[in-house]
């Protein structure tokens, strides 16, 4: 059974630390992404990977950081997190990249800064 | 990407078709229109694209308008299961870059 797993259901954190929040996958699958959901907005791309230490940026990467060492693992990192960065965050996988690959999800991690 | 317009919200009735609009009117020859589909608490799931012809598969049918502006997506017999929130995307078909927007919440209602 696919699996995509993310470090953490619920995160609050203060204005200015330095987040991480962790996605692993066990499908071999060669491409990782990173997104944000927030009411009225949909999900938006902020970074993808397309294999091991390569990085893409999405729509909305100011902000943020990634980092791919191992295949199965694709980090997330807020520098310096800022209360508009509240949210709700989204891993996926997928085997090629081609949006007519499925993308398997991750719970979510719903990140909250005071 | 070329932007797409849909309405936030529609009703249907549990056993009736679900007709869910989509205006992409600044989509470019060589851009695909996908549909994707959001139920609560779960990640997006992939539900049928098309270019230019209609497409049926065993989830859904995608209408595409002959200048290729707007598009359908039907789903033949909508159940309670259906209730999602669901995604018109146009993008290239090798793109990475997937702008999901803020979609269609569909209540389908017995």
């Amino acid at each position: 059974d696919v699996k995509v797993t993310q470090s953490s259901r619920y995160l609050v954190k203060r204005t200015g630390e330095k987040v991480f929040l962790e996605c692993v996958q066990d499908m071999d699958h060669e491409n990782m992404f990173w997104y944000r959901q927030d009411p009225g907005l949909g999900l938006r791309l902020i970074y993808f990977s397309y294999d091991v230490k390569m990085k893409e940026k999405g729509d909305i990467p100011e902000g943020y950081s990634v980092s791919r060492e191992k295949k199965e693992r694709f980090s997330l990192i807020l520098e310096s997190a800022s209360t508009n960065q509240t949210s709700m965050y989204l891993c996926a996988s997928s085997l090629s990249g081609k949006l007519t690959d499925t993308q398997y999800f991750g719970p979510g991690t719903r990140l909250t800064v005071l | 990407d070329a932007k797409t317009t849909q309405p936030p919200s529609m009703d249907c009735a549990e056993g009736r078709a679900a007709n869910l609009p989509c205006n992409h009117s600044t989509i470019s020859g060589n851009e695909y229109v996908y549909w994707y589909r959001q139920i609560h608490s779960q990640g997006p799931q992939y539900i049928i694209h098309g270019l230019k012809n209609n497409e049926t598969n065993e989830m859904a049918s995608l209408i595409i308008t002959e200048d290729r502006k707007s598009s359908t997506l039907i789903l033949p017999h909508a159940t309670l299961r259906d209730t999602a929130v669901y995604y018109c995307i146009v993008a290239y078909t090798g793109g990475f870059k997937t702008i999901f927007g803020a979609g269609t919440r569909l209540f389908v209602k017995a």
